[in-house]
């Protein structure tokens, strides 16, 4: 079973800054948040990874609470492009991992 | 660019058919894994690999085996494919030490057994 939490689904509007959020009740100290998605026909991408800071890259933020226990994905301005289903994982020492059913983006122009 | 190719797209194979599914990546990764993907259940982790030869069991298994020979390449089997077995398949490979961290899969095949 999945490790983590997220919304079946969300929407947002062309343009606008999407929240993604993520539960991590289970998380350990030493496991790492991960965030990929998968656009339509393909396989997953990496988006972007944390332990305990914040952290930002060209593609999103990621911003992991305080305790751990849930992360928020954001993209500062959501395109067509975005539209797509975003897993967000714990990735532990023994380099195997357990993805959920994640969250659908729908963006509306 | 890392690039993990899989052999097929589509696949259509028969119940009882041996099936080989075959993953390679062009970036000298050393951890390999294979996934499958089917409506309403996410990716399950089938097998992954940390080394040439070496493979460990991820969630669910039964029903299929891996082999590892090269470093670049990591083969998936269906010893004998049944119809539960259709679904998506994803490979994927990361860099050592980064563990599962920053996995790049492949396109996917999506294999149906008839």
């Amino acid at each position: 079973d999945a490790k983590t939490t997220q919304p079946n689904s969300m929407e947002s509007n062309e343009e606008e800054p999407v929240h993604l959020p993520c539960n991590h009740s289970t998380i350990s100290g030493t496991d790492y948040i991960h965030w990929y998605r998968q656009l339509p026909s393909q396989g997953p991408e990496y988006v972007i990874h944390g332990l305990t800071s914040n952290v930002n890259n060209r593609m999103a933020s990621l911003a992991i609470a305080e305790d751990r226990k849930s992360s928020t994905l954001i993209l500062h301005r959501a395109t067509l492009r975005d539209a797509a289903v975003y897993y967000c994982i714990e990735v532990g020492g023994y380099q195997k991992v357990t993805f959920g059913t994640g969250t659908k983006l729908q963006v509306i122009p | 660019d890392v690039k993990v190719t899989q052999s097929s797209r589509y696949l259509v194979k028969r119940t009882g058919e041996k099936v080989f599914l075959e993953c390679v990546q062009d970036m000298d990764h050393e951890n390999m894994f294979w996934y499958r993907q089917d409506p309403g259940l996410g990716l399950r982790l089938i097998y992954f690999s940390y080394d040439v030869k070496m493979k460990e069991k991820g969630d669910i298994p039964e029903g299929y085996s891996v082999s590892r020979e090269k470093k670049e390449r990591f083969s998936l089997i269906l010893e004998s494919a049944s119809t539960n077995q259709t679904s998506m398949y994803l490979c994927a490979s990361s860099l050592p030490g980064t563990g599962a961290r920053e996995q790049y899969f492949g396109p996917g095949t999506r294999l149906t057994v008839t």
